[in-house]
């Protein structure tokens, strides 16, 4: 089966921009989760998604940050306007259990904000 | 609240040497407990989980962890590594019996495997 596709792979924008991250979950997937890793630091919990709706969103950071799952599908995250403090990796994770048996993950999206 | 301690950001060791990475975690509730490993331009994959039952824990690749509840302990061993073991690894623990959806992540320890 596929795994969970994230695109793009890297992205390097000026601070003000707008960039939208998007995460394909592996096919059946009911659980969407976005993470990133800033610095070499901890992955943190951003949020999560139960098909369309968003189960828990207490980990995005402020309002710039917009998570959207289409029709329980994929999910985009954007940020608008981008600030240097939102360089980091960004993970999407997806799983079948709500109950966290082990997540999927994708490869990662590397923002830089210049 | 819930906390992942990873005690050592890097850990250099000669191929076929033993290695121990290791994991401490807080939780007031029962966990689950997890391995994830990432290889350089990849994803994170998942070596390991501790959901409940005995507590020595056998992944993939060869590597082990054993579950400690006095100690509050996750650590990773692997009796002999190889050099495709470079990689970071990362503990994660998710709280029982509240959906479990928020997982969190320690700091990650990247092992450095020498010839």
């Amino acid at each position: 089966e596929a795994g969970v596709t994230q695109f793009p792979s890297h992205s390097v924008i000026e601070k003000g921009q707008t960039v939208t991250l998007r995460c394909d979950p592996i096919s059946g997937h009911d659980n969407l989760y976005w993470y990133r890793r800033v610095m070499g630091k901890e992955i943190k919990f951003l949020l999560h998604f139960v098909k369309e709706s968003k189960q828990d969103e207490s980990g995005m950071p402020n309002n710039r940050f917009l998570a959207e799952r289409t029709g329980g599908t994929y999910s985009t995250l954007k940020v608008q306007p981008a600030e240097l403090e939102d360089s980091g990796v960004y993970f999407c994770a997806s799983s079948q259990e709500t109950d966290s048996y082990g997540y999927t993950f994708g490869s990662g999206t590397r923002l830089t904000v210049v | 609240a819930q906390s992942v301690t990873q005690l050592d950001s890097q850990v250099p060791v000669f191929e076929e040497a033993p290695v121990e990475l290791r994991c401490n975690y807080s939780s007031s509730v029962s966990v689950y407990l997890f391995w994830y490993v990432q290889y350089p331009n990849q994803g994170l994959q998942l070596l390991l989980k501790y959901l409940s039952g005995s507590t020595l824990v056998k992944g993939i690749n060869g590597f082990e962890a054993e579950f400690n509840k006095s100690q509050t302990s996750f650590h990773l061993r692997k009796p002999s590594v190889h050099i495709s073991d470079t990689a970071e690894y990362f503990c994660a623990v998710s709280e029982v019996g509240t959906g479990g959806f928020k997982t969190i992540f320690g700091a990650g320890t990247r092992l450095f495997v020498k010839a």
